[in-house]
């Protein structure tokens, strides 16, 4: 079945650093990749969609500047967290959407869980 | 906007037992995926069943089947002869034209041995 492969799966980092997670679909291109983040026992919240070769669309409330994604390749995308604060710290979850299946299939990364210290 | 809710933030079955979950979803669209996604411990999100609104069978997996009322936009899941690694939190979810999945707010099962 299709994979998609998310790391680091921990990072702690120190307030006014920046931090990479990668999301990468292994067998499978991912023209669409959507980013989550999710405090302990919640649900998930959408934080934006990105598309391969265009900018990312963001949802109400979240800060551009601060969560930079790129989706340079059919297989990659990235979610850069720039000058982190405690506040940022977060389990973070990647989703990419399996070409061809439309809105009907959905894979998920395992998650990163962010500490800024 | 579409929006998911799951009045159950907790439940609990025994062992071998039969459990429901309930959800409840809003859209003005016509045509649509409804989900539910197991998440354990690990926190790895695991797709348990999946339903296509135009679809009026209901989805089966084993022992997770749903009931989907779309006229009330009600999608619940019943979990057969629990065990206790379905132990989790579960979330609905939603998905349209957008592409965007949206979830509910997520029930934690526990299934007592």
């Amino acid at each position: 079945g299709a994979v998609v492969s998310q790391h680091p799966s921990r990072v702690i980092c120190k307030s006014g650093t920046s931090v990479k997670i990668e999301c990468r679909s292994l067998d499978f291109q991912a023209t669409t990749m959507f980013w989550y983040r999710q405090f302990p026992k919640k649900s998930l919240m959408l934080m934006a969609t990105s598309n391969e070769g265009s900018k990312a669309t963001y949802e109400q409330g979240v800060e551009k500047d601060k969560f930079l994604i790129n989706h340079a390749s059919l297989t990659l995308s990235t979610l850069t967290v720039t000058s982190a604060h405690p506040e940022d710290s977060s389990f973070y979850i990647c989703s990419a959407r399996e070409g061809g299946q439309g809105n009907y299939g959905y894979t998920f990364g395992s998650g990163t869980r962010l500490t800024v210290v | 906007a579409q929006t998911v809710t799951q009045s159950q933030p907790e439940m609990s079955v025994q062992e071998a037992e039969t459990v429901t979950l309930s959800c409840t979803y809003d859209t003005s669209e016509s045509n649509y995926y409804l989900f539910w996604y197991k998440q354990p411990p690990s926190r790895q999100m695991i797709l348990v069943i999946r339903q296509e609104a135009y679809k009026q069978q209901n989805a089966t997996e084993n022992r997770f089947s749903v009931n989907f009322q779309k006229a009330a936009k009600s999608f619940s899941l019943k979990i057969s002869d629990s065990q206790l690694g379905d132990t989790a939190m579960y979330f609905c979810a939603f998905s349209s034209n957008t592409g965007k999945l949206i979830f509910g707010q997520g029930t934690t099962l526990q299934v007592k041995p």
